[in-house]
């Protein structure tokens, strides 16, 4: 079935370190891949998204390239800030299924340190 | 609201009570999900609605579970008798767009902790 696998968690860095958060997938078909984050006491909200492969997503310095043959969509980032500070969740959109509906990975918690 | 609402926020359940969470999406989304998140897990998907009618309802884990959004908009997610595996945040997501693409606007979460 669906499922989205993505690195254990919690990433400490530095400031103006360089981010990867590794995901990857096995899905049917041709699925969608987004990035989502969870700012402390806020709900999720989409951080990028790509659609077909090798497309890349990107958003707030954050990109991400579907990549097919590896079946991954990796999150990076160049210099991250103590702002970045969240849970990301990578996640596929279902082939078949709800309009929308999604399948997630567990999340990975990023903690930036000054 | 600017955003999607969940109500209560938190909620202390003992066991084999009913609960009812409470969905605002944001007014005139279509697509209205139901999404469960257990402690470190990730969202696992409940049910859908475009617009009053739930069109997909396979993730609900029992009968005990229920939803409904009968004007097109509020949506209730209805617990009957909790059980203690229950205990998790109920996240609730509306959209704009009908498809694969869409992008989801989440609430901040009913936190449900059954004892």
């Amino acid at each position: 079935g669906n499922s989205v696998t993505q690195m254990e968690g919690p990433v400490t860095l530095s400031e103006e370190a360089f981010l990867t958060i590794n995901c990857t997938y096995t899905a049917t078909g041709y699925p969608s891949l987004f990035w989502y984050v969870q700012y402390p006491g806020e709900g999720l909200q989409l951080l990028l998204k790509a659609t077909k492969a090798d497309d890349k997503g990107s958003n707030k310095g954050f990109e991400a390239t579907y990549r097919k043959e590896t079946t991954s969509f990796h999150l990076e980032k160049g210099s991250v800030q103590v702002s970045d500070s969240a849970v990301y969740f990578c996640a596929l959109s279902k082939n078949g299924g709800s309009q929308g509906n999604l399948i997630f990975g567990k999340g990975t918690k990023l903690s930036v340190k000054p | 609201g600017a955003g999607v609402s969940q109500s209560p926020r938190y909620k202390v359940a003992k066991r084999g009570q009913d609960v009812a969470l409470r969905c605002d999406p944001i007014s005139g989304h279509v697509s209205l999900f139901w999404y469960q998140q257990a402690l470190g897990q990730g969202p696992e998907f409940l049910t859908y609605f475009q617009n009053e009618a739930q069109l997909d309802k396979s993730g609900l884990p029992s009968d005990r579970f229920f939803a409904e959004r009968p004007e097109g908009s509020v949506s209730t997610l209805k617990i009957q008798r909790t059980q203690q595996e229950d205990s998790a945040v109920y996240l609730c997501a509306s959209s704009l767009e009908i498809g694969p693409l869409t992008t989801l606007y989440f609430g901040e979460g009913s936190w449900l902790t059954v004892v």
